[in-house]
């Protein structure tokens, strides 16, 4: 099946540093990435959506230049975290969908963020 | 609004039991449907879609627009069975909405 992976699978950075987490379709292309932030014990919530080349969409109450979105091919998307704070420790998933089925998404394993 | 509703965030029974995780939605267009599943430790996956009407792991769910619902259902809970089961909304659009998602512990 079709695999996403996330590096690095946790980190811990101190306030006011930025973070990059990358996201990977391993063996296939994705056209579409996006990229969720769940909380303890919450569901997961989507932040923004990127096709390759373009500049991601990003949901309501998601600050664009806070949580800077690049995907610069169809296998690599990164989420990198500006200016991190307190606030911003959670779990940031990614999945990725690709030719085929058009509907499903694959889910990268996540990464835990702990910011000082 | 929340459009996508799991009533329980803990479901508990007995092996062998019948299982039922409720997911209602809210949605005016024909909407999509997916229930994900996510075990201890790994990563979220896809359980089922209602357009592939199929049966996987013994569930099953099936859409019912007048009720705006689509529960997951399994006849006879496995222990194995226990993990975190999300539904999730497509609306039109690549992008999922998840509801907030319900246990399911299976005690032998």
């Amino acid at each position: 099946g079709a695999v996403v992976s996330q590096h690095p699978s946790w980190v811990i950075c101190k306030s006011g540093t930025s973070v990059k987490i990358e996201c990977r379709s391993l063996d296939f292309q994705a056209t579409t990435m996006f990229w969720y932030r769940q909380f303890p014990k919450q569901s997961l919530m989507l932040m923004a959506t990127s096709n390759e080349g373009s500049k991601a969409t990003y949901e309501q109450g998601v600050e664009k230049d806070k949580f800077l979105i690049n995907h610069a091919s169809l296998t690599l998307s990164t989420l990198t975290v500006t200016s991190a704070h307190p606030e911003d420790s959670s779990f940031y998933i990614c999945s990725a969908s690709g030719p085929f089925p058009l509907d499903e998404q694959f889910f990268g394993p996540g990464t835990r963020l702990t910011v000082l | 609004a929340q459009r996508v509703t799991q009533p329980e965030k803990l479901l508990s029974v007995f092996k062998g039991a019948p299982v039922e995780l409720k997911c209602n939605y809210s949605y005016s267009g024909s909407p999509e449907l997916f229930w994900y599943v996510q075990y201890s430790r790994q990563r979220l996956q896809l359980l089922l879609r209602h357009i592939s009407r199929e049966s996987i792991k013994g569930f099953t769910a099936d859409l019912n627009k007048g009720e705006t619902s689509f529960h997951l259902k399994k006849p006879f809970a496995q222990e194995e069975d226990s993990a975190m089961y999300y539904c999730a909304l497509n609306e039109d659009t690549d992008k999922l909405i998840f509801g907030t998602g319900t246990r399911l512990q299976v005690f032998p």
